[in-house]
């Protein structure tokens, strides 16, 4: 069964850089079916999502916050990651990390982490 | 970038069936996923593609498209289905966008 598991720091200090790791176990992040992406939730709020990468490297990221974002991807270790540049408090939220599969005219998420609550206070 | 609409909150009686739908101009080229998540948890995948439903999904779940607009349907609710739901589409450059969200009460 995969599952992915997202780490990092609960509390990142306003204008700095939040950084977050999914492990990937029960199959490899090699696979040339899937995208590795990651999602975020404010306290209350909807589902936003942040970018995509494959294997490879090669990245899909939400133009609303491209600026700020990169995603990477350590095949080695089977994990990727999301690092969010100048951070304020409105980046608080839960952050999850997916497996993002695809179809004909279709692409959908279908293994979540359980998420990680990131605070951006000083 | 693309946009998808949701009704905020809809309601249905114990074992009737509901509708709940999601807008948008990329859902004229590409079909929505939809995703249940209860309190506290992480959104769970229920209908995918043209209408499949992942292992595990009760078959009450299924969905439609027309146009720009995509349903989920669930026939015959119960009271575990009470959650808030999303949807979601790629647009023509790869990119995911999310609906806003329906909260489902089931009365």
């Amino acid at each position: 069964q995969l599952q992915l598991q997202e780490s990092g720091p609960g509390l990142v200090k306003p204008s700095e850089t939040l950084s977050l790791t999914c492990t990937v176990s029960g199959g490899s992040i090699s696979s040339s079916s899937y995208y590795w992406g990651w999602i975020r939730q404010p306290p209350g709020k909807g589902l936003e999502w942040i970018g995509s990468i494959y294997y490879s490297g090669s990245t899909y990221y939400n133009p609303s916050l491209k600026s700020r974002v990169t995603i990477s991807v350590d095949t080695s270790k089977n994990q990727f990651s999301l690092k969010l540049s100048s951070v304020t408090a409105a980046d608080t939220a839960v952050y999850y990390c997916a497996r993002r599969a695809k179809g004909t005219r279709s692409s959908w998420l279908d293994y979540w982490g359980q998420g990680t609550l990131v605070t951006v206070s000083s | 970038s693309s946009e998808l609409t949701q009704d905020p909150a809809v309601s249905v009686a114990l074992g009737q069936t509901v509708r709940i739908t999601c807008q948008g101009d990329s859902l004229r080229s590409y079909y929505a996923s939809w995703y249940q998540q209860k309190p506290g948890q992480a959104p769970v995948l229920v209908i995918y593609g043209k209408n499949n439903r992942p292992s595990g999904i009760p078959d009450r779940f299924s969905g439609s498209s027309s146009g720009n607009t995509a349903s989920l349907t669930i026939t015959g609710a119960q009271a575990e289905d009470e959650a808030d739901y999303y949807c979601n589409s790629r647009d023509s450059s790869g990119n995911l966008v999310f609906g806003g969200g329906t909260k489902l009460t089931v009365l």
